[in-house]
């Protein structure tokens, strides 16, 4: 089963900006991966944040943004706020066999 | 208002079987993919499984594969999550969640202990 990559931790400066990506064991991060991005903040159920790379829910704030990126697929923020202080999970699919695969998480502080 | 309440989770003996269930309301059930996804305490997201619209499609993480059965009752409108041969690594929060991951139910905590 493929791994699926995340920074451990990564420390933002409020209103600063910071990029969390997403890797695969198997090659570059496409969009036939349709990856997805989950903020869990402590004791709260996951909320998703992205879809396909870059699609926004209506609760996503507009500081967030996706992308591809060095064959990555990659969650930007921009101006960062002490509410974004979160747990980061992104997740990707592998068509081939169907299966679903969600990366080790990014702590991300706001510091 | 769009809704998914897990039950089912407990305590059990490894070795052991329980059956989750997701009930959902406020969506047309029947035309979602639906999926598992665990917790364990204290770290991060674990895909288990999904099944398609009419249940004839059910895909396994490795880690479950032949111990878990994913399925579902359209007309009830509730997800199901069989678990045999429980380990003690199976110890987890168990959210359901419909496809595109939106929503998520609350979870329902599974422990695997003697």
């Amino acid at each position: 089963q493929a791994v699926v990559t995340q920074e451990p931790s990564l420390t933002v400066s409020p209103g600063g900006t910071v990029t969390l990506t997403c890797g695969s064991s198997t090659g570059p991060v496409t969009s036939g991966h349709y990856p997805y991005w989950f903020q869990q903040k402590p004791g709260q159920v996951p909320r998703t944040l992205m879809y396909d790379i870059s699609k926004k829910y209506s609760w996503t704030p507009a500081r967030f943004s996706g992308s591809l990126l060095g064959g990555k697929a990659a969650l930007t923020l921009s101006g960062a706020q002490p509410e974004d202080e979160a747990d980061y999970y992104c997740s990707l699919s592998y068509s081939g066999t169907r299966i679903w695969v969600f990366g080790g998480g990014t702590r991300l502080t706001v510091l | 208002e769009v809704q998914l309440v897990e039950s089912g989770g407990g305590l059990v003996q490894p070795g052991g079987s329980l059956t989750l269930s997701c009930a959902a309301s406020g969506f047309s059930f029947n035309t979602y993919w639906m999926h598992w996804v665990r917790q364990a305490p204290g770290k991060g997201l674990v895909w288990v499984s999904r099944i398609n619209s009419d249940g004839t499609i059910t895909t396994y993480a490795d880690s479950v594969k032949g111990r878990f059965t994913i399925s579902r009752d359209n007309a009830k409108k509730t997800l199901y999550l069989q678990m045999d041969s429980l380990r003690a690594e199976d110890t987890a929060v168990y959210y359901c969640a419909r496809d595109l991951f939106d929503p998520w139910g609350q979870g329902t905590l599974v422990t695997v202990s003697s």
